[in-house]
């Protein structure tokens, strides 16, 4: 079983500052990560799959980047409705998420 | 784009079975795949398992073999996730998501089980 250990596992920022969120994954996933966002009583939404690449309708604020074991989803300035969770999921064994970063408002 | 409309929440007793249902509408059911993601409450989110209608094609994840089946009927465009022997650990939110190469790309509105003692 793939380990993805995310941090920090919460993040105190204001909007317009930059966000930077960390995964790092137990045995190389290649490219094969993801990355969600999920705001309080809502299903998770799908920000950037295959470690780079941003969803359909997704903000050019939100950048994925990394390969083999080290991965980074950047917000360049944050929005009021970005503060959520955000979870990373690989895809190169059987599927599995990192804990969450909690992105909160400072 | 596919929408995925989840049955309602469920109360449950221990041992017993929950049947939870997934709607698509919008886009083509059969050729994607469905997949199951459960969220226990405060907790992260765990993999379950998902089906490829077409191919009619199922997988588990370990954890759940054995007690969780995931069926599809393509005549209404519905997938279900059938998960038995309950228990308290079971009590959680319960997302089907549409699946292509294990990228859940859309997400239902999520079943809430509760399971009682």
């Amino acid at each position: 079983e793939i380990v993805l250990t995310q941090s920090p596992a919460t993040l105190s920022l204001s909007p317009g500052e930059r966000a930077t969120l960390s995964c790092r994954a137990s045995q190389s996933v290649s490219h094969y990560l993801a990355w969600y966002q999920q705001k309080p009583g809502q299903a998770p939404r799908l920000l950037i799959y295959d470690g780079t690449n941003r969803a359909t309708g997704i903000p050019a604020r939100f950048s994925g980047s990394g390969s083999g074991t080290d991965f980074t989803l950047t917000i360049s300035s944050l929005e009021p409705e970005d503060f959520a969770v955000y979870y990373c999921q690989q895809r190169s064994n059987w599927p599995s998420f990192g804990q969450g970063t909690r992105l909160e408002i400072k | 784009q596919v929408q995925l409309v989840q049955s309602g929440a469920e109360v449950k007793k221990s041992g017993s079975s929950v049947k939870v249902s997934c709607k698509a509408s919008g886009g083509t059911f059969s050729s994607h795949g469905i997949t199951w993601v459960r969220q226990a409450p405060g907790q992260g989110l765990e993999w379950m398992g998902g089906i490829i209608p077409i191919f009619g094609t199922e997988n588990y994840a370990q954890k759940f073999q054995g007690r969780v089946t995931i069926t599809a009927d393509e005549s209404t465009s519905t997938a279900y996730m059938e998960l038995s022997n309950l228990r308290s650990e079971d009590t959680a939110v319960y997302y089907c998501a549409r699946d292509y190469e294990h990228i859940a790309t859309e997400w239902g509105q999520g079943t809430l089980v509760t399971v009682s003692s």
